[in-house]
């Protein structure tokens, strides 16, 4: 069964420093991976998704991600936060037809400091 | 364009009782997932609906069910309320292929 691991619970970050959230999943085949972000009372957004092709996803609001497959890891990075950004980031893995049955991680948390 | 759009936003049930959720995809959209959320966990999959078809299953008891309309809504049903269905209820919708999941701000049910 597929599997994601956000190691990081909660992250503080300061407004217009850099920002990276760390994912690992486990799954046998190539996965459908995807970044949503949730802000406190609404549901999902989606940041970006990775299917097939260039490792490295540009997303919506300034993120991106890169998929290492050595690694297991999708990786989550934006070169400089807002402090709009504050609000809870998960990892997702998507199998059965074109992905549709997510499996996120646990959440990370991040905080931006004026 | 409308999103994917859910009622109610709020419910408060007690135990034992009986719950109807609904969840209108984005015009256009022929699959929907249901998703919950408990309090400080990720989204865990229910049930996913395609063109009024059952296509998958997560690890739920059968107190779960759910069904999808000729116009591609769907309603979530779960019986014999516990404490600890307390949770946000997701729902999302695809257009299928290779098109990602959009989700509704949810359906926030406590029980008491």
């Amino acid at each position: 069964a597929q599997s994601v691991t956000q190691p990081d619970i909660h992250i503080t970050v300061s407004e217009g420093a850099s920002l990276e959230l760390r994912c690992n999943y486990s799954y046998g085949a190539t996965p459908y991976l995807f970044w949503y972000v949730q802000s406190p009372g609404q549901g999902l957004q989606l940041l970006l998704k990775y299917f097939s092709g260039d490792t490295l996803v540009q997303g919506i609001k300034g993120f991106e991600a890169e998929f290492k497959r050595s690694q297991s890891s999708f990786n989550l990075r934006k070169p400089s936060v807002h402090w709009s950004d504050a609000a809870e980031y998960f990892c997702a893995v998507g199998v059965g037809a074109a992905g549709n049955k997510l499996t996120f991680g646990g959440g990370t948390r991040v905080l931006v400091k004026p | 364009d409308a999103g994917v759009t859910q009622s109610p936003t709020h419910l408060i049930k007690t135990r034992g009782q009986q719950v109807t959720l609904r969840c209108s995809p984005i015009s256009g959209h022929k699959s929907v997932s249901w998703y919950q959320q408990v309090l400080g966990q990720g989204p865990q999959f229910i049930f996913q609906y395609y063109e009024k078809e059952e296509r998958g299953r997560g690890n739920f008891p059968d107190r779960f069910s759910a069904r999808q309309f000729p116009n591609y809504s769907s309603e979530l049903n779960v019986n014999a309320l516990l404490l600890g269905d307390s949770a946000l209820y997701l729902c999302a919708s695809s257009s299928g292929g290779d098109q990602p999941q959009h989700f509704g701000d949810g359906t926030r049910l406590s029980i008491l």
